[in-house]
């Protein structure tokens, strides 16, 4: 089962900001928080990941709380081509055990 | 750097009938995977290899599904006799297999079972 919540839909006017939220409650001290998106008729697409310090690359930001239970991915200025369902997923990114389970995501609608 | 590489990326095929997948990894990702995604719901694994061995087949279907990796790059997936709850997309993913390393997914396989 995913070790993630995250909330099922979430609307974001075009080139505002979105903040997508998840839950890792159970999070373990190995386990890394990424992010992919799937846009449709596509195949994930991975976005980025982190263990503990916030991260950022060309795509979005990734902020995680100090206890690590939580965390943001934000689009700093999102476009219509964003919108897609969003999946937040803890993997323990070491040895054998490193693959990516999957919740049911929160679908992303950017509206103009 | 090309990406990883599934065909087809379509198929129609009647109930009873055997179809097959085929996967071209990311060069040098020595970790492949095949996933399930069923319509509105997030992919599930299906089998795991690292290089040609099967490490993880926990939720491969394993009386009409088989899968093989010959040499350690491309794969196949292979279902026989297909039936209408397979109508579902196909993903293929590699990786590294270093710690820390990133899965990359192909575009998907997608079957219909009429």
């Amino acid at each position: 089962d995913a070790k993630t919540t995250q909330p099922p839909s979430m609307d974001c006017a075009e080139g505002r900001a979105a903040n997508l939220p998840c839950n890792h409650s159970t999070i373990s001290g190995n386990e890394y928080v990424y992010w992919y998106r799937q846009i449709h008729s596509q195949g994930p697409q991975y976005i980025i990941h982190g263990l503990k310090n916030n991260e950022t690359n060309e795509m979005a930001s990734l902020i995680i709380t100090e206890d690590r239970k939580s965390s943001t991915l934000i689009l700093p200025h999102a476009t219509l081509r964003d919108t897609a369902v969003y999946y937040c997923i803890v993997r323990v990114a070491s040895g054998n055990t490193g693959k990516l389970i999957f919740g049911q995501g929160t679908t992303l609608q950017v509206k103009p | 750097e090309a990406g990883v590489v599934q065909s087809p990326r379509y198929k129609i095929i009647e109930k009873k009938q055997p179809v097959a997948f085929w996967c071209n990894p990311i060069s040098g990702h020595n970790t492949l995977y095949w996933y399930r995604q069923n319509l509105g719901q997030g992919p599930e694994l299906l089998i795991r290899y690292e290089n040609e061995e099967a490490v993880d087949d926990s939720q491969l279907p394993k009386d009409r599904f088989s899968a093989e990796r010959l040499k350690g790059v491309d794969s196949t997936l292979k279902i026989q006799p297909a039936e209408l709850g397979d109508s579902a997309v196909y993903l293929c993913a590699s990786s590294s297999g270093l710690s820390g390393n990133t899965i990359y997914f192909g575009e998907g396989s997608w079957l219909t079972v009429v």
